[in-house]
């Protein structure tokens, strides 16, 4: 079946430590990839996306996302995580040639920051 | 300017009962999506508006399900004959089809808690 997966349910990790993410999917042909964030008490908002070009995608807040097309991955990555952080991560695609058509979302990775 | 804002941001019912829930894109956007979340899940897509019609309702579970967008703005998502597992955090997002990286942006849903 077609699908996004996120392989890390809960991470935790201290100040300053890097991070990555593992996002997969499964859909062939053209994609579009997107990385959302919800932190505590907010809405869903984008971190960063894929559409073309370069693979590897800059975001806001110093998160960078590497598309893969032979491993069918979009993994997220930090060099430096903050407290600030903390918050549940989603891997999405947009599975069509459309512009404009549903998201599939992954299941989401909660990051927990120790201070 | 004002982001997608939806209305209540709480709802309690009870199950059998009819539910509406409301959202308002953001100005121009002419896309608008509906999609689910559960705890401990992803948003799950439910129907995406092009205009005033039902581009894809492919993510409607069932029949209980139904939404409009009759003037191409304003949608609302209507629940008939509410059930426990329709219990979740619904949400709603808009994009601009002249973007040509679907960004959707997205409001601070509706919880829903049928009992």
């Amino acid at each position: 079946a077609q699908s996004v997966s996120q392989h890390n349910h809960h991470v935790i990790l201290s100040e300053a430590a890097s991070l990555e993410l593992g996002c997969n999917y499964s859909y062939g042909g053209t994609v579009n990839l997107f990385w959302y964030v919800q932190y505590p008490g907010q809405h869903l908002q984008l971190l960063l996306k894929y559409f073309s070009g370069d693979p590897l995608v800059k975001g806001i807040k110093g998160f960078e996302a590497e598309f893969i097309k032979s491993k069918f991955s979009f993994n997220l990555r930090k060099p430096s995580v903050q407290w600030s952080d903390t918050a549940e991560y989603f891997c999405a695609v947009n599975p069509s040639y459309s512009s404009a058509s549903k998201i599939i979302f992954g299941s989401g990775t909660r990051l927990s920051i120790r201070p | 300017g004002a982001g997608v804002s939806q209305t209540p941001s709480n709802k309690v019912t009870e199950k059998g009962k009819y539910v509406e829930l409301r959202c308002d894109p953001i100005s121009g956007h002419t896309a608008l999506y509906w999609y689910r979340q559960s705890l401990g899940q992803g948003p799950e897509f439910l129907i995406y508006f092009q205009g005033t019609g039902a581009a894809d309702d492919s993510g409607l579970p069932n029949d209980r399900f139904f939404a409009v967008r009759p003037e191409g703005s304003v949608s609302t998502l209507k629940i008939q004959r509410t059930e426990r597992g329709d219990s979740a955090m619904y949400l709603c997002a808009s994009s601009s089809p002249e973007r040509d990286d679907n960004e959707q942006f997205f409001g601070p849903g509706t919880r829903l808690t049928v009992l």
